[in-house]
């Protein structure tokens, strides 16, 4: 069975500095990865994915997440922080077949000024 | 378009009540899903509906039935509510596999369950 893991709970940055959220997934065969953000009170939003190709992906607000084979990591990244992005981020995985996502426990970031 | 909207934002019931937690898609989406949301654990599915006709068990289905009433609307039912069902209730949908979209899942707003 697939999963993920996220290993901080709370991700602490300056604002201006780059930012990094991890996260590492076990699955069998070739995986499919996302990442969500949610802010407070409200439902997931999407931001990115991996599906194939490229190993940097672009998404939305400025962020991208790097996909790495061999280490089984697709960290979410962006190089200059805003207070704005302050919300909880869940990183997901979909494996074998159907449309079911196994989502990691979240990490909350906080920016400050 | 709305995309996915859910009913109520906030209920709270007594354990033993009953409720129907009801969720709606406008985006022509084959698939929808519920999922719960509990401090330190994450997103876990209770119920899928793949496609209209058909809904299958997720990761915590215990206490939960669904019912894909058509192709927009996956609703949820709590048939005898117990404190352990305190969650925030998310669904969303997404298109089948194929197109630039496939397997990103859109989230409702939430429905704030207490069960006393």
């Amino acid at each position: 069975a697939q999963s993920v893991a996220q290993p901080e709970d709370q991700v602490n940055v300056a604002e201006g500095n780059p930012l990094t959220v991890k996260c590492t997934y076990s699955v069998s065969g070739n995986p499919y990865l996302f990442w969500y953000v949610q802010y407070p009170n409200r439902g997931l939003q999407f931001l990115l994915k991996y599906i194939t190709g490229d190993n940097l992906v672009k998404g939305s607000y400025g962020f991208e997440a790097e996909f790495n084979k061999s280490q089984t990591s697709f960290h979410l990244k962006k190089p200059s922080a805003l207070v704005s992005d302050s919300a909880l981020y869940f990183c997901a995985v979909r494996a074998g077949g159907g449309n079911k996502l196994t989502f990691g426990t979240g990490t909350q970031l906080k920016v400050e000024l | 378009n709305a995309g996915v909207t859910q009913t109520p934002k906030f209920q709270v019931l007594k354990t033993g009540q009953s409720m129907t937690l009801q969720c709606a898609q406008d985006m022509n989406h084959n698939s929808m899903y519920w999922y719960r949301q509990d401090p330190g654990m994450g997103l876990r599915l209770i119920y899928y509906s793949a496609s209209e006709g058909t809904t299958d068990k997720g990761e915590v289905p215990n206490g939960y039935n669904v019912s894909r009433l058509n192709k927009r609307e996956f609703s949820l039912r709590l048939e005898s509510a117990a404190p352990s069902q305190t969650s925030v209730y998310f669904c969303a949908s997404s298109e089948l596999s194929g197109g630039s979209s496939s397997y990103e899942q859109y989230f409702g707003p939430g429905t704030r369950l207490t069960v006393t």
